[in-house]
């Protein structure tokens, strides 16, 4: 299957700094990334899409000023936490697709983020 | 409103046993999937089913899509210690965005 790699695969950093994740995928071109949060025992939340070469679109709740993507290729995606709080302290996942209509992802190994 | 609702949420058993996992919606969909996660690792995919009343089967997983598209099952015969892992379903649009279910987090105890 494809690979999606994810790195780094875990980071802790101090309050008020801002953190980059990234998202590649090492043998195919992304047409679409996704972010997703997780929190201990509990399922994926669904923060944005990310399209090669145009803006990452948010959903309902996430803040887009403090979560910031950027998809620069067709294979690699960042997400970038903003002036990090502890309460940013998560499980980030992305996933890519790379076949329209078909919606089989494949998914980074996670980062585990901790602010501290 | 979470679109995806799975039952149960957690899940101990004994090695050997059986069980099945739910997940409903009150919506249809063209596709449902169905991962499994491990800690600190990112979902798996395990299965697509796309036909309505369709049955999957991948060794001692059984899948099934309802035949109205809206709900979906997981079974489990004589689980082991090795399938403990957080189940998920997963849906999907043209736009090729996921959305999860709640969860199951399932611990098979040896």
């Amino acid at each position: 299957g494809a690979v999606v790699s994810q790195h780094p695969s875990r980071v802790i950093c101090k309050s008020g700094t801002s953190v980059k994740i990234e998202c590649r995928s090492l043998d195919f071109q992304a047409t679409t990334m996704f972010w997703y949060r997780q929190f201990p025992k509990q399922s994926l939340m669904l923060m944005a899409t990310s399209n090669e070469g145009s803006k990452a679109t948010y959903e309902q709740g996430v803040e887009k000023d403090k979560f910031l993507i950027n998809h620069a290729s067709l294979t690699l995606s960042t997400l970038t936490v903003t002036s990090a709080h502890p309460e940013d302290s998560s499980f980030y996942i992305c996933s890519a697709t790379f076949k329209q209509g078909v919606t089989e992802a494949f998914f980074g190994q996670g980062t585990r983020l901790t602010v501290v | 409103t979470q679109l995806l609702e799975q039952s149960p949420q957690f899940l101990s058993i004994q090695e050997g046993e059986n069980l099945t996992v739910y997940c409903n919606s009150s919506s249809v969909f063209s596709s449902l999937q169905w991962y499994r996660q491990e800690p600190g690792e990112g979902p798996v995919l395990l299965v697509t089913v796309v036909t309505g009343g369709e049955v999957k089967k991948l060794k001692r997983l059984t899948f099934q899509f309802g035949d109205a598209r809206k709900d979906s099952s997981l079974h489990i015969t004589a689980a082991q210690p090795g399938d403990t892992g957080l189940y998920l379903c997963a849906c999907g649009g043209a736009t090729n965005k996921l959305i999860f279910g709640t969860g199951t987090l399932l611990a098979v105890q040896p």
